[in-house]
């Protein structure tokens, strides 16, 4: 088992949608948890980060922890093409060491 | 100033050269990383530096010498690479390196030098 996997293929949605990624990680010792976008050729820029159980909230963006069953997920409300990107879910590993998952690339379509 | 610079922002290089990508930042973190990342997948993670010393090396071949020289500075110096190094070398930082819920431990990358081994 990978320790961090994103399994779905690229997500098209349409704008004004809700576009809804998920995540899931194999060390249940992990502690903390980041949600990464990356546009084509550019470096990973953070969307959000969560340590607790629950619902995080930051504008248009929710990420969603449950440690019991090992994922997190983000979702993105009122969906906008500059939202087209590759979503990359990334697990401490402790010590800082990042594990990141493959990605998800999401397509908005106008 | 929260960024993280890095340079060159693109590189070519053949198989005998030596060069060095730098990265610097301003934020007075005492956290650097060194991720490279291959077309389509994510990024792997290569060196952590703290408090300017080597914390991690994640068995990265002794062709990628990293240097950190001060707080702010991290050099990665390249010497006898291959075509299958050709790769976006991410440079980044964080306050510290502590795995407590704080945030403190957020990462901030740079934009990356992309890297070709001819």
């Amino acid at each position: 088992q990978k320790e961090v996997e994103q399994n779905s293929g690229p997500l098209s949605v349409p704008e004004g949608a809700i576009a809804s990624l998920n995540c899931t990680y194999s060390d249940r010792g992990s502690q903390s948890f980041f949600w990464y976008r990356q546009y084509s050729g550019k470096s990973p820029e953070l969307i959000m980060f969560i340590y607790s159980n629950g619902d995080k909230e930051d504008g248009r963006f929710t990420a969603q922890l449950n440690k019991a069953s090992q994922y997190v997920s983000l979702l993105i409300r009122d969906s906008q093409p500059s939202d087209s990107a590759t979503y990359l879910c990334a697990v401490n590993r402790g010590n800082n060491r990042l594990a990141f998952g493959k990605g998800n690339q999401v397509v908005v379509i106008p | 100033d929260t960024e993280v610079t890095q340079t060159p922002k693109h590189l070519v290089m053949g198989m005998t050269n030596k060069k060095s990508l730098k990265c610097e930042q301003h934020m007075g973190h005492r956290a650097m990383y060194w991720y490279k990342q291959k077309a389509k997948k994510p990024p792997e993670l290569m060196f952590v530096y703290s408090y300017e010393k080597l914390s991690i090396n994640e068995s990265v071949p002794s062709r990628f010498s990293p240097e950190c020289p001060n707080s702010s500075l991290l050099n990665l110096h390249l010497h006898a690479l291959q075509p299958e190094d050709s790769a976006l070398y991410l440079c980044a930082s964080s306050q510290d390196m502590t795995s407590g819920m704080s945030g403190a431990n957020v990462l901030t990358f740079g934009a990356g030098s992309r890297l070709t081994v001819l």
